[in-house]
């Protein structure tokens, strides 16, 4: 398995600010994934991160918004910038182990913008 | 287009209870199935993987099998306990790239001591 390190667990941010997500893998990955999980909802792609090349976002999701930074094999960044009450969700990074596809997921932040 | 559902959407249930919980797909042509475990405003940890050519997984208490031509998945729960309470989701992977899953709803499990 595939052990994530996700921080931060949880924020309260005003609106109007950014926050930055980071996530840290043990083992080197070619590819990262962002998801949102709205209150209720189940999970939304927003990006996946490549090493060495920008994010491609999925439809609804913007670069403005969402600028992901993809440093190295093991540690990628999510900014959800300039936000609002309707940015508050809970937010996770996934990678896959090879070979078997099977996916793994961090702790999630959850994010409350008042 | 493939939709994934979840029923039921949740589930009380007294410890020790042996429980089913079913995820059907619209589409047959999948790569694989995974389950997951979702605890309250946390991430999701994997209980098992199901390739398209397998029937089934076991986990300890855990045991998932796969009908690929019916587009139906179950994840079955042996002698439940009180920490089973959580968010069960099953995740259609579409194909063998990127991670284009096709999430389900998932079903609410409360085992009560």
């Amino acid at each position: 398995s595939a052990v994530i390190s996700q921080k931060p667990s949880r924020d309260i941010c005003q609106r109007g600010t950014s926050l930055t997500i980071q996530c840290q893998v043990d083992s080197q990955v070619t590819m990262m994934f962002w998801y949102r999980q709205q209150p209720g909802q189940s999970l939304t792609l927003i990006a996946t991160a490549n090493q060495g090349s920008e994010a491609t976002y999925e439809s609804g999701f913007v670069i403005d918004k969402f600028p992901i930074s993809r440093p190295n094999l093991t540690f990628s960044t999510l900014t959800v910038s300039n936000m609002s009450p309707e940015d508050s969700s809970i937010y996770l990074c996934s990678v896959d182990r090879q070979g078997a596809r099977e996916a793994f997921f961090g702790q999630g932040t959850r994010l409350t913008v008042v | 287009k493939q939709e994934v559902t979840q029923i039921p959407a949740a589930l009380s249930v007294p410890e020790g209870e042996n429980l089913v919980l079913n995820c059907s797909f619209t589409d047959s042509a999948i790569y694989n199935l995974q389950w997951f475990r979702q605890d309250p405003g946390k991430g999701l940890t994997s209980l098992l993987l199901i390739q398209s050519s397998q029937r089934e997984q076991t986990s300890g208490r855990l045991n998932a099998s796969l009908d690929k031509s019916s587009g139906r998945s179950t994840l079955y729960i042996a002698a439940s306990q009180p920490g089973d309470s959580a968010t069960y989701l099953c995740a259609v992977r579409r194909e063998n790239y990127g991670q284009n899953f096709v999430f389900g709803p998932g079903t609410r499990l409360s085992v009560l001591p």
